[in-house]
């Protein structure tokens, strides 16, 4: 069974702040996709990495998948109360079409 | 592209009685997902679905849920004999063909309570 262990669970920053959320596994994956889900809906897709060491840019948001491709990280600068919400990650295996999903953490960010 | 659609958005329901959930996935997807979450957990995968072919089913799924998506177009998740451990967010994603590491577009789900 692949597990994806994501830490903090929780996390509650002032605005301005830095922080990283970790994914790790101990399994390899063909990819990796970050997710961000506010209440009552759905996840919405925010980045995908397939190439272990591959780092992604958006806006505020650093996205780097490892070098073996067990794990990643999501590293926001100057966090504002708009990034607030739960950030997923998941983790995609080649033949296995169903993506699997790391336990989320909480973001709030206090104005 | 009008997104994913699940109806009802909440259902309450007694213990023991059945409930089916419907998902209409964006219209040229012909990869759909069913997914169930809890409070302050990630998405749990369910079933999978390409076309009307439902290729992959988690082993945690109990006997008491079935889901079908008879002309590879809408699907419907039955849950028999709701159990209050049933209570939960179900979660429905749809995704492209062909397409490698494509990315699931979720719908807002079916929030299930189980009295």
């Amino acid at each position: 069974t692949q597990l994806l262990e994501q830490s903090p669970q929780f996390l509650s920053i002032q605005e301005g702040e830095n922080l990283t959320v970790y994914c790790n596994s101990s399994s390899v994956f063909s990819s990796l996709q970050w997710y961000r889900q506010e209440p009552g809906e759905g996840p919405v897709l925010l980045v995908t990495v397939v190439t272990g060491g591959e780092v992604k840019k958006l806006k505020r948001l650093t996205f780097q998948f490892g070098d073996a491709r067990k794990d990643s990280s999501l590293h926001i600068t100057a966090a504002q109360p708009g990034d607030t919400g739960l950030y997923l990650c998941a983790g995609g295996s080649g033949g296995r079409r169903a993506l699997t999903f790391g336990s989320g953490t909480r973001l709030q960010v206090q104005p | 592209d009008t997104g994913v659609s699940q109806d009802p958005r909440h259902k309450i329901t007694k213990r023991g009685q059945n409930v089916t959930f419907r998902c209409d996935p964006i219209s040229e997807h012909n990869r759909l997902y069913w997914y169930r979450q809890t409070l302050g957990q990630g998405p749990e995968f369910l079933t999978y679905f390409q076309n009307e072919a439902q290729l992959e089913k988690s082993r945690l799924l109990s006997d008491r849920f079935s889901a079908e998506r008879p002309k590879g177009s809408f699907s419907t998740l039955e849950i028999q004999r709701t159990e209050q451990g049933d209570s939960a967010m179900y979660l429905c994603a749809s995704s492209p063909p062909d397409r490698d590491n494509s990315p699931l577009h979720f719908g807002n789900g079916t929030r299930l309570t189980v009295t």
